[in-house]
């Protein structure tokens, strides 16, 4: 069964462009869910979608957003980035809508604002 | 609000020596307790969790972690490591409802260095 996908692995941009990161949870998973790793602030949540919608937001600002697709699929852009985003976004997935539910992460995606 | 906190950035030890990773949790409400590892340059990998019942709980790799209510600790623990377990740990926790679902809390973080 392959795990959790995310594309690119790497990205490098400058201020203010935007960019969109991709994620392809296991198969048969539902529930998918984003988080910012960062030295100083560590692993942040950003959102977590299920069926398409979004239940769950941390405390980021409205330049991040997400989507989840039919498939399950989700992807996550962030608009008019600053330097401060520079971070690994890894991307979990997980069956349905238990909190106690095993999170299953990707390797996430080196983002690089320069 | 929920918080975690890991008390030690940093553990060094020699394998084949036991180690002990500390967190503590603050929360108003019922948490689930959970200890994930990230090897570098992966993602995170579930350890083990704290649902409920007996307040021992293992896992895999050998680790076990044990609940303490009183103390609100939930300590990750390996009677003998191997160079392998050479990692960060992160502790977390979780808040029962539909609404919180997929977010976790984490805290910042132990390294683990295993020694030759």
């Amino acid at each position: 069964k392959a795990g959790v996908t995310q594309t690119p692995r790497y990205l490098i941009k400058t201020r203010g462009q935007q960019v969109t990161l991709s994620c392809s949870p296991i198969s048969g998973h539902r529930s998918v869910s984003w988080y910012q790793q960062t030295p100083g602030q560590g692993l942040q949540f950003l959102f977590e979608y299920f069926s398409e919608t979004q239940r769950n937001k941390g405390n980021f600002p409205g330049r991040f957003s997400g989507r989840q697709f039919s498939n399950s699929r989700s992807e996550m852009n962030v608009s008019t980035l600053e330097l401060g985003d520079s971070a690994l976004y890894l991307c979990a997935s997980s069956w349905g809508q238990a909190t106690n539910e095993k999170l299953f992460f990707g390797s996430g995606t080196q983002l690089s604002v320069l | 609000a929920q918080s975690v906190t890991q008390l030690d950035s940093q553990v060094p030890v020699f394998e084949e020596a036991p180690v002990e990773l500390r967190c503590n949790y603050s929360s108003s409400v019922s948490v689930y307790l959970f200890w994930y590892v990230q090897y570098p340059n992966q993602g995170l990998q579930l350890l083990l969790k704290y649902l409920s019942g007996s307040t021992l709980v293992k896992g895999i790799n050998g680790f076990e972690a044990e609940f303490n209510k009183s103390q609100t600790s939930f300590h990750l623990r390996k009677p003998s490591v191997h160079i392998s377990d050479t990692a960060e740990y992160f502790c977390a926790v979780s808040v029962r409802g539909s609404s919180n679902t997929g977010k976790l809390i984490f805290g910042q973080g132990t390294t683990l260095q295993v020694k030759p």
